[in-house]
């Protein structure tokens, strides 16, 4: 178990357009998401915690306005990038953790969306 | 700022070899955990050793944590051409509440030829 499905895989728009990216819990709660950038032969840096029901924190030099998170219940959570621009152009992943016990608790990820703005 | 440093940054061997990774982390952690990515895909757990623990195996994977020198290696014997992959360690520091974040290492990226 534990499976968190992306969608979609590959995004290419062009500058201006605003791009959503879905992450779900298949099968399982997801209390907590986290949405991570990745850029290319480098690590991922967290973007942002998305909690059910309650504002998503973001990490600090992350724009909330830039990247509007939404986590409306248990299993999904939504990313949306706004008015993308070519340097919004990465690879976003996004992972899930099940509920209690919060510590010593995995994350399940996503396969990753990778995004290019023209 | 990364909290782990995985070192090698990149490791050739041969099918067969063992590969070890190591990985240096800063602050006093919760746990320590390993990842590892296929090129362009998501992040698959690995190994979780809690930081009261010092050694932990998984199939062929043998995690140790020293936290009096904080740092963790991952062994991975008798490497397959299939375990070549970026290999990543991430510590999870208490910072209250629930949320409990993986901060991740630069990565090691290992490749296993046939």
């Amino acid at each position: 178990g534990a499976v968190v499905s992306q969608h979609p895989s590959w995004v290419i728009c062009k500058s201006g357009t605003s791009v959503k990216i879905e992450c779900r819990s298949l099968d399982f709660q997801a209390t907590t998401m986290f949405w991570y950038r990745q850029f290319p032969k480098q690590s991922l840096m967290l973007m942002a915690t998305s909690n059910e029901g309650s504002k998503a924190t973001y990490e600090q030099g992350v724009e909330k306005d830039k990247f509007l998170i939404n986590h409306a219940s248990l299993t999904l959570s939504t990313l949306t990038v706004t008015s993308a621009h070519p340097e919004d152009s990465s690879f976003y992943i996004c992972s899930a953790r099940k509920r209690q016990p919060y510590s010593n608790q995995p994350q399940h990820f996503g396969d990753g969306t990778r995004l290019s703005i023209l | 700022s990364q909290q782990g440093e995985e070192d090698p940054q990149a490791l050739s061997i041969q099918e067969g070899e063992n590969a070890t990774m190591n990985c240096s982390y800063k602050t006093s952690i919760n746990n320590l955990q390993w990842y590892r990515q296929n090129s362009g895909r998501g992040l698959v757990h690995l190994i979780l050793i809690r930081s009261n623990e010092r050694e932990k195996h998984s199939g062929r994977l043998r995690v140790t944590l020293d936290t009096s020198k904080k740092s963790s290696s991952l062994l991975i014997t008798a490497s397959r051409a299939a375990d070549t992959a970026s290999y990543f360690c991430a510590t999870v520091r208490n910072s209250g509440g629930s949320n409990y974040k993986l901060t991740f290492g630069k990565g090691t990226l290992l490749t296993v030829n046939p």
